[in-house]
This record gives structure tokens, C-alpha cells and sequence, in this order.
């Protein structure tokens, strides 16, 4: 299937501080790209979607000013956690579509990061 | 009532047994449907894949969908110890922007 990379896999820092979590499709091109925040034992839950060369479109709830979305090009999104505080503490995981190259209109998923903010 | 619905478990059972895992769901626009497994800490990996109504059998692993019933199933046979997991059920439409709506998760342990 399809590989997803995210980096880094876990990061620590302090309050006020930015974070940026990088996510890649290495053997596909992905129009799309899914971030998505997972507590403990909770299913996924969608922050927003990424389409490369446009704006990231945001579901209710969701501060766009503090998770910026970039989506540069075919293979690469990157989140970033604008001035980071303890509640951003979670397991955030990518994904992107892959529109038929292997065989499938679904979506991969990266392995995760793991942000703590002290 | 939610989209999608799914038995949280947790479901224990015996190395060697039949696993059935289930979703339903709301929404009959929902024309692709996927199952992922999900180990502690990691992200989702795809297992199944099925466009529309229909069987598909990979190993191990089969997943049915009965559009008629909004209902979807995955079987897991012989299961192992290693297939303990977590089991997401995910559906997702042309429309809408191909916005995937994931099942809360099926906690699965199997006993050695």
C-alpha cells in the first residue's frame, strides 16, 4: 500500500513555542491531505483538510490561526502549532488520499506525532 | 444519531477464534468503505478496502458491505494475538469533498 511519513514522531516543548509537524506521501501525489488529533483511547478527529496550492479548509472548533496549514506541494503538508500550550498535548496524525494508484480512492495514514507541551 | 456507529468493546476472545467487527451507518451517499487497524501509539493502517456492496477477502481478513442494511462487517479468523488492536470502520462519499467519517474504534484482544 501507500506510505505516509511524518516527522517528527514525538516532540517536546515549552509553553509559547511552535511546533511544526511535517507529512509526506513518499510514493504517491496527494491533492489532499488530512490532519487529524487523537486523545487516548479516543477515535480520530478531523481538524482539517489540506488541499495543495489552496487554503486548508478548518471543521468547527478549530483554531486556524493556531494550527496554520501549509500544503506546498504534491507530497508535503506541515502543521504547525502556533504558541503551544499543555492542552495542545495530543497524538496528531496525517493522512493523504490516494486517488487510484493503488488501486484504491482512500486515505493513508502517517504514523503519528506525538506532542507534549510542558 | 451519529453517521456511523461502532461497538467501542472492548472484545476479548481466544487465540484461534472468529472475530466479527461491525459498523452502521446513516448516510446511503457513503459509497466507499475501509477498515483500518490501529496499534497503541501508532497511526491507522489500512486493512480493507471496498468500493460499494459486496465481499472481499484478503487472507485472513473479510469484509462485507450490505448497502440495503447500511451495515458493514470485517471477520477475522484464526485470530491471533498479534491482531490485537484497535479497529476503526471508515466510509466516505464523493461528495462533500471526500470527507472520511471513522467508527469510534473497536478495542480487540486476543488471548494466547
Amino acid at each position: 500500500g501507500a506510505v505516509v511519513s511524518q516527522h517528527p514522531s514525538r516532540v517536546i516543548c515549552k509553553s509559547g513555542t511552535s511546533v511544526k509537524i511535517e507529512c509526506r506521501s513518499l510514493d504517491f501525489q496527494a491533492t489532499t491531505m488530512f490532519w487529524y488529533r487523537q486523545f487516548p483511547k479516543k477515535s480520530l478527529m478531523l481538524m482539517a483538510t489540506s488541499n495543495e496550492g489552496s487554503k486548508a479548509t478548518y471543521e468547527q472548533g478549530v483554531e486556524k490561526d493556531k494550527f496554520l496549514i501549509n500544503h506546498a506541494s504534491l507530497t508535503l503538508s506541515t502543521l504547525t502549532v502556533t504558541s503551544a500550550h499543555p492542552e495542545d498535548s495530543s497524538f496528531y496524525i496525517c493522512s493523504a488520499r490516494d486517488q487510484g494508484t493503488s488501486g484504491a480512492d482512500t486515505q493513508y495514514f502517517g504514523p503519528g506525532t506525538r506532542l507534549t507541551v510542558l | 444519531q451519529k453517521e456511523v456507529e461502532q461497538d467501542p468493546g472492548p472484545l476479548s476472545v481466544p487465540e484461534g477464534a472468529i472475530v466479527s467487527l461491525n459498523c452502521t451507518y446513516s448516510n446511503s451517499a457513503f459509497q466507499y468503505f475501509m477498515w483500518y487497524r490501529q496499534y497503541s501509539r501508532k497511526g491507522p493502517e489500512l486493512l480493507m478496502y471496498t468500493y460499494s456492496s459486496g465481499n472481499k477477502e484478503d487472507g485472513r481478513f473479510t469484509a462485507q458491505v450490505d448497502k440495503s442494511s447500511k451495515y458493514i462487517s470485517l471477520f477475522i479468523r484464526d485470530s491471533q494475538p498479534s491482531d490485537s488492536a484497535t479497529y476503526l470502520c471508515a466510509m466516505s462519499a464523493d461528495t462533500g469533498g471526500f470527507k472520511t467519517i471513522f467508527g469510534a474504534g473497536t478495542r480487540l484482544f486476543v488471548k494466547a
